[in-house]
Protein backbone atom coordinates (compact mmCIF):
# COMPACT_ATOMS: atom_id res chain seq x y z
CA UNK A 1 0.00 0.00 0.00
CA UNK A 2 1.34 3.47 -0.73
CA UNK A 3 1.40 6.08 1.96
CA UNK A 4 2.30 9.98 1.88
CA UNK A 5 3.82 11.45 4.92
CA UNK A 6 4.35 15.40 5.27
CA UNK A 7 6.54 16.01 7.70
CA UNK A 8 5.70 19.80 8.63
CA UNK A 9 1.75 20.43 9.89
CA UNK A 10 2.68 24.41 10.04
CA UNK A 11 4.98 26.57 8.17
CA UNK A 12 5.44 29.99 9.36
CA UNK A 13 7.88 32.25 6.87
CA UNK A 14 8.06 36.06 5.86
CA UNK A 15 7.30 37.26 2.68
CA UNK A 16 10.17 37.08 0.32
CA UNK A 17 11.33 34.34 2.49
CA UNK A 18 12.52 31.11 0.63
CA UNK A 19 10.71 27.84 1.82
CA UNK A 20 10.79 24.34 1.75
CA UNK A 21 7.02 21.83 2.31
CA UNK A 22 8.70 18.35 2.83
CA UNK A 23 6.66 15.33 1.58
CA UNK A 24 7.84 11.79 1.67
CA UNK A 25 5.79 8.46 0.30
CA UNK A 26 6.14 5.23 0.29
CA UNK A 27 5.26 2.45 -2.03
CA UNK A 28 6.69 -0.65 -3.87
CA UNK A 29 5.57 0.62 -7.23
CA UNK A 30 5.99 3.80 -9.75
CA UNK A 31 3.82 6.33 -8.53
CA UNK A 32 2.86 9.65 -9.72
CA UNK A 33 3.02 12.38 -7.25
CA UNK A 34 1.19 15.55 -6.92
CA UNK A 35 1.12 19.02 -4.61
CA UNK A 36 -2.17 20.87 -4.67
CA UNK A 37 -3.11 24.12 -2.67
CA UNK A 38 -5.91 24.82 -0.57
CA UNK A 39 -6.79 28.22 -0.30
CA UNK A 40 -9.98 29.12 2.87
CA UNK A 41 -12.91 27.00 2.00
CA UNK A 42 -12.62 25.98 -1.30
CA UNK A 43 -11.31 22.76 -3.34
CA UNK A 44 -7.94 21.79 -4.08
CA UNK A 45 -5.80 23.12 -7.57
CA UNK A 46 -3.21 21.17 -9.06
CA UNK A 47 -0.08 23.41 -8.66
CA UNK A 48 2.53 20.73 -10.37
CA UNK A 49 2.63 17.16 -10.81
CA UNK A 50 5.56 14.42 -11.64
CA UNK A 51 4.82 11.68 -13.96
CA UNK A 52 8.06 10.82 -15.71
CA UNK A 53 11.05 12.36 -17.35
CA UNK A 54 12.79 15.63 -15.37
CA UNK A 55 12.98 15.02 -11.99
CA UNK A 56 12.74 18.58 -11.52
CA UNK A 57 9.33 20.37 -11.85
CA UNK A 58 8.33 23.70 -12.10
CA UNK A 59 4.69 25.06 -11.51
CA UNK A 60 3.48 28.52 -13.26
CA UNK A 61 3.88 30.39 -9.93
CA UNK A 62 7.71 30.17 -8.97
CA UNK A 63 6.97 26.76 -6.56
CA UNK A 64 9.20 23.88 -7.87
CA UNK A 65 9.01 20.39 -6.49
CA UNK A 66 11.94 17.59 -7.36
CA UNK A 67 11.56 13.77 -6.99
CA UNK A 68 13.97 11.79 -5.64
CA UNK A 69 13.34 8.41 -5.94
CA UNK A 70 16.83 7.07 -3.85
CA UNK A 71 15.13 9.35 -1.06
CA UNK A 72 11.12 8.63 -2.15
CA UNK A 73 10.66 12.35 -1.46
CA UNK A 74 8.95 15.28 -3.35
CA UNK A 75 9.95 18.45 -1.66
CA UNK A 76 8.15 21.68 -2.54
CA UNK A 77 10.34 24.60 -2.83
CA UNK A 78 10.09 28.70 -3.81
CA UNK A 79 13.10 30.56 -3.17
CA UNK A 80 10.52 34.06 -2.26
CA UNK A 81 6.99 33.75 -1.21
CA UNK A 82 4.33 35.88 -1.08
CA UNK A 83 1.44 36.76 1.02
CA UNK A 84 -0.80 35.26 -1.79
CA UNK A 85 0.73 31.89 -0.92
CA UNK A 86 -0.86 31.84 2.18
CA UNK A 87 -2.45 28.34 1.69
CA UNK A 88 -2.53 24.66 2.66
CA UNK A 89 -0.85 22.35 0.52
CA UNK A 90 -0.92 18.78 -0.02
CA UNK A 91 0.91 16.42 -1.62
CA UNK A 92 -0.25 13.20 -3.20
CA UNK A 93 0.81 9.85 -4.28
CA UNK A 94 -0.99 7.56 -7.29
CA UNK A 95 -0.27 4.52 -8.73
CA UNK A 96 -0.96 3.06 -12.26
CA UNK A 97 -3.31 0.17 -11.55
CA UNK A 98 -5.59 1.66 -9.02
CA UNK A 99 -8.01 3.63 -11.24
CA UNK A 100 -6.54 7.11 -10.42
CA UNK A 101 -7.37 6.81 -6.51
CA UNK A 102 -5.17 10.01 -4.71
CA UNK A 103 -3.32 9.33 -1.21
CA UNK A 104 -3.20 12.22 0.76
CA UNK A 105 -0.57 13.41 3.02
CA UNK A 106 -1.66 15.16 6.39
CA UNK A 107 -1.50 18.90 4.54
CA UNK A 108 1.03 21.54 5.84
CA UNK A 109 -0.46 25.02 6.40
CA UNK A 110 1.83 27.92 4.93
CA UNK A 111 1.44 30.55 6.71
CA UNK A 112 3.49 33.99 5.20
CA UNK A 113 3.57 37.06 7.06
CA UNK A 114 4.43 40.31 6.17
CA UNK B 1 -11.59 24.33 -18.90
CA UNK B 2 -11.87 21.19 -16.83
CA UNK B 3 -14.09 23.33 -14.62
CA UNK B 4 -15.95 20.98 -11.57
CA UNK B 5 -18.89 22.32 -9.77
CA UNK B 6 -20.97 21.52 -6.58
CA UNK B 7 -23.98 22.32 -4.74
CA UNK B 8 -24.61 23.69 -2.65
CA UNK B 9 -21.67 25.03 -1.65
CA UNK B 10 -23.19 25.09 2.29
CA UNK B 11 -25.78 22.82 3.75
CA UNK B 12 -27.43 23.32 7.59
CA UNK B 13 -29.48 20.47 8.28
CA UNK B 14 -31.05 18.87 10.99
CA UNK B 15 -30.18 15.94 12.42
CA UNK B 16 -32.17 12.93 11.31
CA UNK B 17 -32.58 14.61 7.38
CA UNK B 18 -31.10 13.35 4.69
CA UNK B 19 -28.80 15.55 2.20
CA UNK B 20 -28.25 15.85 -1.65
CA UNK B 21 -24.82 17.33 -3.11
CA UNK B 22 -24.25 17.10 -6.48
CA UNK B 23 -21.28 17.12 -8.35
CA UNK B 24 -20.95 17.95 -11.77
CA UNK B 25 -18.61 18.27 -14.59
CA UNK B 26 -19.15 21.48 -16.59
CA UNK B 27 -17.03 21.12 -19.95
CA UNK B 28 -16.28 17.73 -20.16
CA UNK B 29 -17.66 14.18 -19.58
CA UNK B 30 -15.80 12.82 -16.70
CA UNK B 31 -15.96 8.72 -16.90
CA UNK B 32 -15.03 8.52 -13.17
CA UNK B 33 -15.51 10.34 -9.84
CA UNK B 34 -14.55 10.77 -6.69
CA UNK B 35 -15.85 11.74 -3.22
CA UNK B 36 -13.87 12.82 -0.61
CA UNK B 37 -14.52 13.92 2.77
CA UNK B 38 -11.89 16.80 4.88
CA UNK B 39 -12.66 17.51 8.39
CA UNK B 40 -11.32 20.42 9.41
CA UNK B 41 -7.69 21.17 9.17
CA UNK B 42 -7.06 17.37 8.28
CA UNK B 43 -7.00 15.82 4.96
CA UNK B 44 -8.68 14.78 2.58
CA UNK B 45 -10.01 11.00 2.79
CA UNK B 46 -11.27 9.35 -0.04
CA UNK B 47 -14.58 7.83 0.52
CA UNK B 48 -15.51 6.10 -2.96
CA UNK B 49 -15.33 5.67 -6.72
CA UNK B 50 -18.06 6.20 -8.98
CA UNK B 51 -18.19 5.30 -12.76
CA UNK B 52 -21.30 6.11 -14.70
CA UNK B 53 -23.42 3.48 -14.84
CA UNK B 54 -22.33 1.12 -12.19
CA UNK B 55 -22.29 1.12 -8.58
CA UNK B 56 -19.81 3.01 -6.61
CA UNK B 57 -16.76 1.20 -4.86
CA UNK B 58 -16.75 2.64 -1.28
CA UNK B 59 -13.95 2.58 0.76
CA UNK B 60 -12.83 0.10 4.05
CA UNK B 61 -15.14 1.95 6.73
CA UNK B 62 -17.31 4.05 4.60
CA UNK B 63 -20.98 2.92 5.06
CA UNK B 64 -22.37 2.60 1.58
CA UNK B 65 -26.09 2.90 3.09
CA UNK B 66 -25.38 5.93 4.62
CA UNK B 67 -23.31 7.56 2.24
CA UNK B 68 -25.40 6.95 -1.18
CA UNK B 69 -23.81 7.79 -4.61
CA UNK B 70 -25.24 8.04 -7.69
CA UNK B 71 -23.57 8.49 -11.10
CA UNK B 72 -26.26 8.88 -13.52
CA UNK B 73 -24.79 10.52 -16.24
CA UNK B 74 -20.85 11.33 -17.33
CA UNK B 75 -21.39 14.86 -16.40
CA UNK B 76 -23.16 14.01 -12.76
CA UNK B 77 -22.46 12.23 -9.45
CA UNK B 78 -24.29 12.96 -6.34
CA UNK B 79 -23.64 11.87 -2.68
CA UNK B 80 -26.86 11.77 -0.44
CA UNK B 81 -25.84 11.70 3.37
CA UNK B 82 -28.73 9.73 4.65
CA UNK B 83 -30.19 10.21 8.27
CA UNK B 84 -27.84 12.77 8.91
CA UNK B 85 -26.22 13.19 12.80
CA UNK B 86 -23.73 15.72 13.98
CA UNK B 87 -20.73 13.45 13.04
CA UNK B 88 -21.44 13.60 9.41
CA UNK B 89 -20.47 17.16 9.98
CA UNK B 90 -17.81 17.91 7.44
CA UNK B 91 -16.58 19.54 4.02
CA UNK B 92 -17.61 17.09 1.15
CA UNK B 93 -15.32 17.60 -2.16
CA UNK B 94 -15.80 15.73 -5.21
CA UNK B 95 -12.99 15.30 -7.84
CA UNK B 96 -13.60 14.10 -12.25
CA UNK B 97 -11.58 12.12 -14.18
CA UNK B 98 -12.25 12.73 -18.17
CA UNK B 99 -10.16 9.66 -18.11
CA UNK B 100 -7.91 12.01 -20.65
CA UNK B 101 -4.86 11.59 -19.63
CA UNK B 102 -1.95 8.37 -19.01
CA UNK B 103 -2.08 9.36 -14.95
CA UNK B 104 -6.01 9.85 -14.55
CA UNK B 105 -5.95 13.38 -13.70
CA UNK B 106 -8.21 14.82 -11.43
CA UNK B 107 -10.42 17.87 -11.29
CA UNK B 108 -11.52 18.89 -8.25
CA UNK B 109 -14.85 21.01 -6.99
CA UNK B 110 -14.90 23.51 -4.80
CA UNK B 111 -16.17 21.60 -2.02
CA UNK B 112 -19.93 21.45 0.16
CA UNK B 113 -19.92 22.60 3.84
CA UNK B 114 -22.30 20.12 5.58
CA UNK B 115 -23.39 21.54 9.53
CA UNK B 116 -25.82 18.97 10.61
CA UNK B 117 -27.82 20.47 14.19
Amino acid sequence: AQSVTQLDSQVPVFEEAPVELRCNYSSSVSVYLFWYVQYPNQGLQLLLKYLSGSTLVESINGFEAEFNKSQTSFHLRKPSVHISDTAEYFCAVSVDNQGGKLIFGQGTELSVKP
Amino acid sequence: GAVVSQHPSRVICKSGTSVKIECRSLDFQATTMFWYRQFPKQSLMLMATSNEGSKATYEQGVEKDKFLINHASLTLSTLTVTSAHPEDSSFYICSADPGTSVYNEQFFGPGTRLTVL
